[in-house]
């Protein structure tokens, strides 16, 4: 069964930094590509970031409301997802999701449980 | 960037009756290998998302078969052929085509009259 568990989130003042982790288990981690993906209070569903595989170089793509301030890493050795937030923003307020491949293969789309981020003075 | 409209936004439905919400993106959805990249996610009432169908028409594991999902290019639908209470929620369309970045239509919210 494919479980995502994220954590690390919490209240932040403007300006200032978080880092997001995301423990994955069930499904060979090294082979996905990764995907997070936000929710502000009572809004939509968006994209923030993806990381690829290490046959594809780890290369990451972001939303252009996010990009140059967060990082997306991993660490294929522990099964981990994370998400580096700099320069936090008033709008960056949502809850954040790890998932999997959300693109459309058969064996993505899962989502985790989230995790609040609130950026407030 | 593509855009995702879907509608309507909302939904209210008798239980035991069809529903329909459609899908259109702003481009054609045809990815260069073939496959069109359009995903629907269902959100129930303080759940996270949940995938239900995957490029166009695929039923994810243990997906109800009242749920269903068609289209081509830049048209798409989900269909309920009955709803239940437990379908209550909100509903995404999502494009994995031409990333980045990913894009998701606004939501449609099913409710019961």
């Amino acid at each position: 069964e494919v479980q995502l568990v994220e954590s690390g989130g919490g209240l932040v003042q403007p300006g200032g930094s978080l880092r997001l982790s995301c423990a994955a288990s069930g499904f060979t981690f090294s082979d996905r590509f990764m995907d997070w993906v936000r929710q502000a209070p009572g809004k939509g569903l968006e994209w923030v970031g993806r990381i690829r595989d290490k046959v594809n170089s780890f290369t990451t793509d972001y939303a252009a409301s996010v990009k140059g301030r967060f990082i997306i890493s991993r660490d294929d050795s522990t099964n981990s997802l994370y998400l580096q937030m700099n320069n936090l923003k008033t709008e960056d307020t949502a809850v954040y999701y790890c998932c999997t491949d959300i693109s459309g293969s058969s064996y993505g789309g899962y989502f985790g449980q989230g995790t609040l981020v609130t950026v407030s003075s | 960037d593509v855009v995702m409209t879907q509608s309507p936004l909302s939904l209210p439905v008798t239980l035991g009756q069809p529903a329909s919400i459609s899908c259109r993106s702003s481009q054609s959805l045809v990815h260069g290998n073939g496959n069109t990249y359009l995903n629907w996610f269902q959100q129930r009432p303080g759940q996270s998302p949940r995938r239900l169908i995957y490029k166009v028409s695929n039923r994810d594991s243990g997906v109800p078969d009242r749920f269903s999902g068609s289209g081509s290019g830049t048209d798409f639908t989900l269909k309920i052929s009955r709803v239940e209470a437990e379908d209550i929620g909100v509903y995404y369309c999502m494009q994995g085509s031409h990333w980045p970045p990913h894009t998701f239509g606004q939501g449609t919210k099913l409710e019961i009259k």
